[in-house]
């Protein structure tokens, strides 16, 4: 089974507020990635991490930023959350695939993050 | 840019009748990989395949890759409530710092009633 920890599980917070959603894993994966996704329905890249100082913006526009000073951890940052940013962030991570593009991903349980 | 589409978006069928999903690509993909999400939980790999025409069975599943690397299809013989989820197929594309990233479909959601 896969060690990629999200927390927190729930977060339930009012606008204006600023929030950290945090991501680790313990497989020593150099690629992590955050997708948004409301209940159902798709994923939505929004960042990816090739590894450390290494982060490039997803499909989807976010207002969210994210870092990687640690293979281990990447956590996803909203300065003013909006009641448009609730949704579920599920975050993932994977082995590098040396250009093989042959990856499987390992996620987190998520965050469902609710802004009122 | 490149795009998985996947169809149907929802399908309903009796417990015991077989469910298949579709996954097709703009361009020809090096590999496919299958996620399985049940509802309140998080994608779960399942399968991948690599070879033109390949395919492979879990148990009930069976997985298809097309001869052409651009299509897919994952189909459940005999449907158990246990198989109820959203199943998502999901192929790489190149980002714009030159890495691979995986692209998913729209995702198959299941519904089986007993």
């Amino acid at each position: 089974e896969a060690d990629i920890y999200q927390t927190p599980r729930y977060l339930v917070i009012g606008t204006g507020k600023k929030i950290t959603l945090e991501c680790s894993q313990t497989m020593g994966h150099d690629k992590m990635y955050w997708y948004q996704q409301d209940p159902g329905m798709e994923l939505h890249l929004i960042h990816y991490s090739y590894g450390v100082n290494s982060t490039e913006k997803g499909d989807l526009s976010s207002e969210s930023t994210v870092s990687r000073i640690r293979t281990e951890h990447f956590p996803l940052t909203l300065e003013s959350a909006r009641p448009s940013h609730t949704s579920q962030y599920l975050c993932a991570s994977s082995p590098f695939d040396f250009g093989r593009g042959d990856e499987k991903l390992f996620f987190g349980s998520g965050t469902q993050l609710s802004v009122l | 840019g490149q795009q998985v589409m996947q169809i149907p978006q929802y399908q309903h069928v009796q417990e015991g009748e077989d469910f298949t999903t579709y996954c097709n690509s703009s361009t020809t993909l090096s590999n496919i990989q299958w996620y399985k999400q049940r509802p309140g939980g998080h994608p779960v790999f399942l399968i991948q395949l690599v070879k033109s025409g390949e395919v492979k069975k879990q148990k009930r599943l069976t997985f298809q890759f097309g001869e052409a690397k651009k299509n897919s299809s994952l189909h459940i013989t005999a449907t158990q409530t246990t198989d109820v989820g959203t199943y998502f197929c999901a192929g790489p594309t190149i980002s714009a710092g030159g890495y691979n990233k995986l692209i998913f479909g729209a995702g198959t959601r299941l519904a089986v009633h007993p």
